[in-house]
């Protein structure tokens, strides 16, 4: 079965914390992807990687970063975390292509709650 | 950013009851229409991926058509049952990036 796993499923952080959220996929996929759920606005990308150690930005890259350092897995960082960061936040992967005719996988998701 | 719009945001359908949604997308540039659901507390799950005006897909109870000419497209579901309950997301691809949509929130109630 494919797998996509975010390890923190649920966090809360303080304002100025720096903040980790890692995600691991077992498909050897070469897409990666980190979206923000907010009510109302649906999803949407932060940052995408198309192979190790490449990233690029999506539609809300400000106030984060990415690391890609191994190909199956996709870290997101809040340098100093703020509270308009809390968010639920999905983490995806894909073959080549970012969904033309390719499924993307999805997490469970990571609620962030930063305090 | 491409603006892909879905109606009604929620729904509350009796069981046994058909229903259908509606995503919206811009025309132009588009490579394809994606629709997922997404379960409280599990993965969002891929229902179809669609790419040529006219496809017609089915799964089950669930069917889905596109019209890429004017944008748009419908997702059915007949005979609704509770496990149905869900939110539906659509997602288009441009040359760039997959646009989602807030999605459609489906309540079937028992």
């Amino acid at each position: 079965d494919v797998k996509v796993t975010q390890s923190s499923r649920y966090l809360v952080k303080r304002t100025g914390e720096k903040v980790f959220l890692e995600c691991v996929q077992d498909m050897d996929h070469e897409n990666m992807f980190w979206y923000r759920q907010d009510p109302g606005l649906g999803l949407r990308l932060i940052y995408f990687s198309y192979d190790v150690k490449m990233k690029e930005k999506g539609d809300i890259p400000e106030g984060y970063s990415v690391s890609r350092e191994k190909k199956e897995r996709f870290s997101l960082i809040l340098e100093s975390a703020s509270t308009n960061q809390t968010s639920m936040y999905l983490c995806a992967s894909s073959t080549q292509g970012q969904g033309y005719g390719n499924t993307i996988y999805f997490g469970e998701g990571s609620w962030l709650t930063v305090v | 950013i491409l603006n892909v719009e879905q109606s009604p945001q929620s729904l509350h359908v009796q069981e046994g009851d058909s229903t259908n949604f509606t995503c919206s997308f811009p025309s132009s540039n588009f490579y394809a229409l994606h629709w997922y659901r997404w379960e409280t507390a599990k993965s969002p799950e891929a229902l179809f991926v669609m790419t040529l005006n006219g496809d017609e897909k089915k799964k089950g109870r669930i069917s889905a058509t596109l019209n890429t000419k004017e944008g748009y497209s419908y997702l059915y579901i007949k005979g609704s049952q509770p496990e149905d309950s869900a939110t539906y997301l659509c997602a288009s691809r441009s040359a760039r990036q997959l646009t989602f949509g807030s999605g459609t929130q489906l309540t079937v109630l028992p």
